[in-house]
């Protein structure tokens, strides 16, 4: 079955200091791969996504992630971190084909803390 | 366009009754996405519907259920609420016929607390 896994549960970092949030899945087939970022009591915001093509993607605020096949990795990198970044992260994967229509598979999140 | 919407924004209920949440789509989105998200299980997938049908169902009990209308709104009930069922319920919407791999857009939620 496909599975996501976010090792990190916490991470805290200096504002201007660089970020990497990791994201490793399980899946058989071509994954397609989802960064989401959520501030308490709200939604999800997408961030960006990996569909196929270029394996370093851009996304907004800033974030960008590299899409590994080989280490089945989807990490999640900004250079300098804003005190605004704190919050919690996501990343998700789709299931192409089938009858898996509307689903995404979540990892556990990241929680995002700044320090000035 | 509007975002994704969501109401009530916060509701609560006790053990036993039953609750209907609302969700309507950006404009032109057919597809709706439902999902639960609690501290201990994090982010499930309930169901998903497209053109009132719905295509795909998690692994919920059937005390969850959910229905589509014809301009896209859709609606999902909790009957017979439990203590575990508090949690913030999102829904998301997407534009190429729901297929898993489209970019899902998420409402703020519905946060239910039910004692």
């Amino acid at each position: 079955a496909q599975s996501v896994t976010q090792p990190d549960i916490h991470i805290t970092v200096s504002e201007g200091a660089s970020l990497e949030l990791r994201c490793n899945y399980s899946y058989g087939a071509t994954p397609y791969l989802f960064w989401y970022v959520q501030s308490p009591g709200q939604g999800l915001q997408l961030l960006l996504k990996y569909f196929s093509g270029d394996t370093l993607v851009q996304g907004i605020k800033g974030f960008e992630a590299e899409f590994k096949r080989s280490q089945s990795s989807f990490n999640l990198r900004k250079p300098s971190v804003h005190w605004s970044d704190a919050a919690e992260y996501f990343c998700a994967v789709g299931h192409a084909g089938g009858t898996s229509y509307g689903k995404l598979t979540f990892g556990q999140g990241t929680i995002l803390t700044v320090h000035p | 366009k509007a975002g994704v919407t969501q109401t009530p924004r916060y509701l609560i209920k006790t053990r036993g009754q039953q609750v209907t949440l609302s969700c309507s789509p950006i404009s032109g989105h057919r597809s709706v996405s439902w999902y639960q998200q609690t501290p201990g299980q994090g982010l499930q997938f309930l169901f998903e519907y497209f053109s009132e049908t719905q295509r795909n169902k998690g692994n919920f009990p059937g005390r969850f259920s959910g229905r589509q209308f014809s301009n896209s709104r859709s609606e999902m009930n909790v009957s017979t609420l439990e203590l575990g069922d508090s949690a913030l319920y999102l829904c998301a919407s997407s534009s190429l016929g729901g297929a898993s791999t489209d970019t899902q857009y998420f409402g703020p939620g519905t946060r239910l607390t039910v004692l």
